[in-house]
């Protein structure tokens, strides 16, 4: 079947620009993570979506990062004046239920790259 | 707060000989710890996870872990190793406060020689 799928799978963009990253996550699942591979890195944590219950928006980095996910459906990442240092892989993940020993499905990513 | 040290950024074996990737973790209470590994240019990709059932946990493509709460440890291991095998791996554990975070490890890039 489909797994996670993410666009575009990479972006180019100029400092100041607003950027918008795009997941389509696994029919039926209810949970979705976004995550940050910088280079070199493991992946931090973002923000996480579960259902209609209001996100957990504890990893996101600063007020320019922003996401929004329409019921258990596609998820839009935005990232407002874009800086070099938010030049990385986002990656999006999503799972079937929220329990700690669940597996997350990842999509191939988005690199970003700001100029 | 939970975290996972990989010990080594790079390890390097011969195609056929065992693979060691090394993993440490701290959490104050039992945790669940997980290995991914992410080929190039693909999705990162579950390989084997420790759920406080069996202490050896059995993964795909051969690969084995053994949680060790005396030496807080979750090791990734392969008695033989195959050339599709060189990737980056990454050990991660759970952080269970309401959601699955997961918390990621900065990873461990095998290389596989002939």
């Amino acid at each position: 079947g489909a797994g996670v799928s993410q666009s575009p799978s990479n972006k180019v963009t100029e400092k100041g620009k607003d950027v918008e990253l795009r997941c389509d996550p696994i029919s039926g699942h209810t949970a979705l993570y976004w995550y940050r591979q910088r280079l070199g890195q493991g992946l931090e944590f973002l923000i996480y979506f579960q259902g209609n219950s209001a996100p957990d928006k504890s990893g996101l980095p600063s007020d320019r990062f922003s996401a929004e996910r329409t019921g258990e459906s596609v998820s839009t990442l935005t990232i407002q004046r874009t800086q070099q240092e938010d030049s990385a892989v986002y990656l999006c993940a999503s799972g079937a239920r929220d329990s700690s020993t669940d597996t997350q499905y990842f999509g191939p990513g988005t690199r970003l790259t700001v100029l | 707060a939970q975290s996972v040290t990989q010990l080594d950024s790079h390890v390097s074996v011969s195609e056929g000989t065992p693979v060691l990737l090394r993993c440490n973790y701290s959490s104050s209470y039992s945790p669940s710890l997980f290995w991914y590994v992410q080929h190039p240019n693909k999705g990162l990709q579950l390989l084997l996870k420790y759920t406080s059932a069996a202490t050896l946990v059995k993964g795909i493509n051969g690969f084995e872990a053994e949680f060790k709460k005396s030496e807080t440890s979750f090791h990734l291991t392969k008695p033989s190793a195959h050339m599709s095998d060189a990737a980056e791996y990454f050990c991660v554990v759970s952080d269970t406060t309401g959601f699955q975070k997961l918390v990621f490890g900065t990873g461990t890039r095998l290389l596989v020689s002939p």
